[in-house]
């Protein structure tokens, strides 16, 4: 199985939003509302942001949303903050397996 | 409140391999914790998340299709540990690797500390 594809890089400004793609196949990302999304500062363990495409686990801001359509899944930050600079890596279960996209590093400018 | 801690090896030989054990905190495997599964999740320095393999309570696994050749996940319900094997490591298995968790489908909400895996001669 291959990667999701995310862009490598993203910036954006305080204040304003972004948003992360992430695609895959009919056979994960299109077949399964098993998408989800984790925030990786370096240095340390990813953290949990979003699960089944748009849901929010308890105290994640809700300037965190996720959206999927097709074969695509997003991830969209509102009121971009400067503690919102991170990789970002979405997820998605393929059957009996689960597959990782190749990561997006978000600069806030 | 469920915690996972981890220990290992952290530096191999090529053709060596690769073990790590993971212990859970917080109830036990097949009571209040049964209906997680139980992961294990790398990142090569600098790169991206890879998705291991997982296990639940019962000792049914999963793996990447990429690895399952050399791969085991067993787990030790007594003990509410799991554990990690992979055979003939190459300079390619360096990473940090992570145990983890989940409840739902590929929603991991839970990481361990990792630990860094370093292959070489």
């Amino acid at each position: 199985q291959s990667a999701l594809t995310q862009p490598r890089s993203l910036s954006g400004s305080p204040g304003q939003s972004v948003t992360i793609s992430c695609t895959g196949t009919s056979s994960d990302v299109g077949s399964y509302n098993y998408v989800s999304w984790y925030q990786q500062h370096p240095g340390e363990a990813p953290k949990f942001m979003i699960y089944d495409v748009n849901k929010r686990p308890s105290g994640v801001p809700d300037r965190f949303s996720g959206f999927k359509s097709g074969n695509t899944a997003s991830l969209t930050i509102s009121g971009l903050q400067a503690e919102d600079e991170a990789d970002y890596y979405c997820c998605s279960y393929a059957g009996s397996y689960v597959v990782f996209g190749g990561g997006t590093k978000l600069t806030v400018l | 409140q469920v915690q996972l801690q981890q220990w290992g090896a952290g530096l191999l030989k090529p053709s060596e391999t690769l073990s790590l054990t993971c212990a859970v905190y917080g109830g036990p495997f097949s009571g209040s914790l049964r209906d997680y599964y139980w992961s294990w999740i790398r990142q090569p320095p600098g790169k991206g998340l890879e998705w291991i393999g997982e296990i639940n309570h019962s000792g049914s696994a999963n793996y990447n299709p990429s690895l399952k050749s050399r791969v085991t996940i067993s787990i030790d319900t007594s003990r509410n540990q799991f554990s990690l094997t992979l055979n003939s490591v190459t300079a390619a298995d360096t990473a940090m690797y992570y145990c983890a968790s989940r409840v739902v489908p590929a929603a991991v909400g839970l990481w361990g500390q990792g630990t860094l895996v370093t292959v070489s001669s």
